[in-house]
């Protein structure tokens, strides 16, 4: 149990598109989920805290029209990189709070990550 | 969170066990110690979790000092998949926030 998923693993996109990584938690339902980016050779950095049904909470330096966050349900979370630029290029990983699953009170789950190359 | 002290790598040798330690000296009282491990390229994954008491799951056992103050995740028989960065964190249970990664531990085993 406490899979999370995501989509695409891995995207290339050009400069000033868009693209939208999503975020599934398979067979729990989160309430809260969470984004994080990685650069090589470097931690996880928090992004935005993302709550089913209100608008996410974002970390200082993150701006929030350029990387929209929707959590229309309890298993879905949205990340829209806008207009992306070649220092967007990133690790994008998500996490889900596992609430009401037994044993695993609070337990983050991570998906697999996607790799995002803006050329 | 409290902040976290770990070695940057250790190494290993298959088969043999590993131990991590961790030291969380300003911990809280109502703060658990989290250990997550990241292989390269993939996301992070839960190991295991625990208060004051030992902890021992299918992965791994945690040895959490009567003090709380050092914790020691211990992977009993250490397999070349096990070579990834490992993360001790500790926060409180319960309370909706995210986890706040340091640089944790680059764990490399050798055949």
């Amino acid at each position: 149990g406490a899979v999370v998923s995501q989509h695409p693993s891995r995207v290339i996109c050009k400069s000033g598109t868009s693209v939208k990584i999503e975020c599934r938690s398979l067979d729990f339902q989160a309430t809260t989920m969470f984004w994080y980016r990685q650069f090589p050779k470097q931690s996880l950095m928090l992004m935005a805290t993302s709550n089913e049904g209100s608008k996410a909470t974002y970390e200082q330096g993150v701006e929030k029209d350029k990387f929209l966050i929707n959590h229309a349900s309890l298993t879905l979370s949205t990340l829209t990189v806008t207009s992306a630029h070649p220092e967007d290029s990133s690790f994008y990983i998500c996490s889900a709070r596992a609430s009401g699953l037994a044993g695993s009170e609070d337990t983050q789950y991570f998906g697999p990550g996607t790799r995002l190359t803006v050329l | 969170d409290a902040k976290t002290t770990q070695p940057p790598s250790m190494d290993c040798a298959e088969g043999r066990a590993a131990n991590l330690p961790c030291n969380h000296s300003t911990i809280s009282g109502n703060e658990y110690v989290y250990w997550y491990r990241q292989i390269h390229s993939q996301g992070p994954q839960y190991i295991i979790h625990g208060l004051k008491n030992n902890e021992t799951n299918e992965m791994a056992s945690l040895i959490i000092t009567e003090d709380r103050k050092s914790s020691t995740l211990i992977l009993p028989h250490a397999t070349l998949r096990d070579t990834a960065v490992y993360y001790c964190i500790v926060r409180p249970s319960n309370s909706g926030y995210a986890l706040n990664f340091g640089k944790g531990t680059s764990l490399l085993v050798t055949p």
